[in-house]
Parts: C-alpha cells; sequence; structure tokens
C-alpha cells in the first residue's frame, strides 16, 4: 500500500500561470478530498468527491479553481491564473467508508 | 459555519508527563472527531478519533474524551515519548457535512527530556 501519491511534490508558478495538481488515492477508497495549508489560515477543506462524483465543493474560490475525478484512480485540482495568495500546501485525502482519512504528502505550490 | 477550536498553540511537557489539547467546536451536528499529527516537514498522520455515541476511547497511550454538552473534546497523551513531539490537529466533521473536516488551528507539542 503506497498510501495516497500526490504530485508533483513542489510546484513553482508566475503569477498568472496556471497549475494543475494531482492525486491519487489508496486504491480501493471511495471518497477523495482535498484541502490547503498556509501558516495564516491552517487547513482549509476545498472539495470531496465520493465515487468519483463530487458531493461538496464550499471550500472552492469561485473563478480559478477547478477539480476533476475522471476515474477512480485519481484526481485533479487545477487553478488558473495562478496568484501569490495561492501560495501553500495542497493535500489530498482518501477515505474508506466512513472510516479516517489518509492524507498524502501535499503539493507545495508557490506562486512568484 | 462550523468552527473548531483549538485552545492550546504550544504546549510544552517533560518525557514521561502528560499531556492534554483541548478543543471545542460550534456545530452540535458534529458527531466524528479525529485527531491528526504533523512532523516537520510531513504531512498529516491519523492517530485516533472519536464518534459521538462514546465519550472515552483509548488507544495504547492515546486517550480521547468527549463532551458533547459542553461541546467539547480532548486529547491526553500518557507517558509523553520524545517521538511524540510534533503538531497535532483536532477536527470535527457532521452527518450532513458528510466527511468534510473543520480542523483547529493546531498545537504544537514539545517533549523536554
Amino acid at each position: 500500500n503506497a498510501g495516497v501519491i500526490q504530485t508533483p511534490r513542489h510546484k513553482v508558478t508566475g503569477k498568472g500561470q496556471e497549475a494543475t495538481l494531482w492525486c491519487e488515492p489508496i486504491s480501493g477508497h471511495s471518497a477523495v478530498f482535498w484541502y490547503r495549508q498556509t501558516i495564516v489560515q491552517g487547513l482549509e477543506f476545498l472539495t470531496y468527491f465520493r465515487n468519483q462524483a463530487p458531493i461538496d465543493d464550499s471550500g472552492m474560490p469561485k473563478e480559478r479553481f477547478s477539480a476533476q475525478m475522471p476515474n477512480q484512480s485519481h484526481s485533479t485540482l487545477k487553478i488558473q491564473s495562478t496568484q501569490p495568495q495561492d501560495s501553500a500546501v495542497y493535500l489530498c485525502a482518501s477515505r474508506l467508508g466512513g472510516r479516517e482519512q489518509y492524507f498524502g504528502p501535499g503539493t507545495r505550490l508557490t506562486v512568484l | 459555519g462550523e468552527k473548531v477550536e483549538q485552545h492550546e498553540s504550544t504546549l510544552s511537557v517533560r518525557e514521561g508527563d502528560s499531556a492534554v489539547i483541548n478543543c471545542t467546536y460550534t456545530d452540535t451536528a458534529s458527531s466524528y472527531f479525529p485527531w491528526y499529527k504533523q512532523e516537520a516537514g510531513k504531512s498529516l498522520h491519523f492517530v485516533i478519533d472519536i464518534r459521538s455515541n462514546v465519550d472515552r476511547k483509548q488507544s495504547q497511550r492515546l486517550i480521547v474524551l468527549l463532551d458533547k454538552k459542553a461541546k467539547r473534546f480532548s486529547l491526553h497523551i500518557t507517558a509523553t515519548q520524545p517521538e511524540d513531539s510534533a503538531i497535532y490537529f483536532c477536527a470535527a466533521s457532521s452527518n450532513y457535512n458528510q466527511g468534510k473536516l473543520i480542523f483547529g488551528q493546531g498545537t504544537k507539542l514539545s517533549i523536554k527530556p
């Protein structure tokens, strides 16, 4: 069991560029969550899929952020026109049924 | 919306003593309360959880207490060891949120020899 896999581990973009973050959940886990972590805001929920269907995107900034789960083996978080305030560690987690969420190592996004 | 407050931002205890981290929540519908540990430069690692149908749960040196009336829960780490040093996050989730976790701000626990 490799755990939740996130790629890339680090990404640096220029202001206004696009960033795509990838997450591979633990095999068999039906739910995938995205969070982001900053020193100032702490851990914030972004969005959640269950059985590939979007369930809750209440934490997603509406204009530039989007997430998809095209199949059960991966999810993507896309940020268009990145801004310095998007700099954060983006964490993906997966869950089997109603049990605990397992977090990946995160992608550290730096927007210059 | 739901808020989770973690009362201690830092906590320092001597090795072998007990550490207690306290959290409160606002949503009476909250029913699931996990705790996560984050070591320096690493991601979140699940340590223990409690559901609202019980008020106490123990796993080895970890004890979680839940007081639903006060909307308060706490993590007790007994016989602390140097490897317990980390940032600990409490979180809450309700049935209607279907698993979305709302996190506290974190407590940096230092174990001193």
